[in-house]
């Protein structure tokens, strides 16, 4: 079974720039998550899709993320413009969603390593 | 909102000892604590978990243990090997919230041959 990929690994741009991110999931896992590791600090929750719909977006830094995910399958978190401070890993997980819960384990990608110069 | 603290940050121990890490949450809600381990240059990946509804779960030479009532958990590896070396995660999940996982800082665990 092809696990989560995330596309592109690396990622160096300029600020005030755009960058788009993508995760394609473990196929049938209908929860998709997007997390972010800053500077070796903790993996924030960013937020949470449900197929194609956002369950929750509370760790949403600001209105320059914007994620989608049409159709239900991959992921895409677009940030625009970048600043200094959007440095860091971005990881996407998956997971089954099994009688309405959550609680199934979440398959992590190898994430997204973003540097803002 | 949900707080996850975790202890130490860094880890060296010599091959064949044990190593524990530990973790404390502040929302009694919290009923779902997975452990993730991230090798150099890998993806997290989920290595044991437990639900509030046990005290204490064990997979080989890895074990978790909960404590409800004073909030917290902690990872105990035992005869550690080289292999385990690695940046580990706590997180824990609140009640009814999605799937959302609220991580620690993380522990990077070093064992030294």
């Amino acid at each position: 079974e092809a696990g989560v990929t995330q596309f592109p690994s690396h990622s160096v741009i300029e600020k005030g720039q755009t960058v788009t991110l993508r995760c394609d999931p473990i196929s049938g896992h209908d929860n998709l998550y997007w997390y972010r590791r800053v500077m070796g600090k903790e993996i924030k929750f960013l937020l949470h899709f449900v197929k194609e719909s956002k369950q929750d977006e509370s760790g949403m830094p600001n209105n320059r993320f914007l994620a989608e995910r049409t159709g239900g399958t991959y992921s895409t978190l677009k940030v625009q413009p970048a600043e200094l401070e959007d440095s860091g890993v971005y990881f996407c997980a998956s997971s089954l969603r099994t009688g309405g819960l959550d609680l199934n384990e979440q398959f992590f990608g190898p994430g997204t390593r973003l540097t803002v110069l | 909102g949900e707080n996850v603290e975790q202890h130490p940050s860094t880890l060296s121990v010599q091959e064949g000892d044990s190593a524990v890490i530990k973790c404390t949450y502040s929302d009694s809600a919290s009923n779902y604590f997975p452990w993730y381990k991230q090798e150099l240059g890998k993806r997290p990946q989920l290595i044991i978990d437990i639900r509030s509804n046990v005290g204490e779960k064990k997979d080989q030479r890895i074990a978790v243990t909960l404590n409800k009532t004073a909030k917290h958990f902690s990872l105990h590896i035992t005869e550690t090997q080289p292999e385990d070396s690695a940046v580990y995660f706590c997180a824990s999940h609140l009640y009814n919230q999605g799937g959302k996982l609220i991580f620690g800082q993380g522990t990077e665990l070093s064992v030294k041959p």
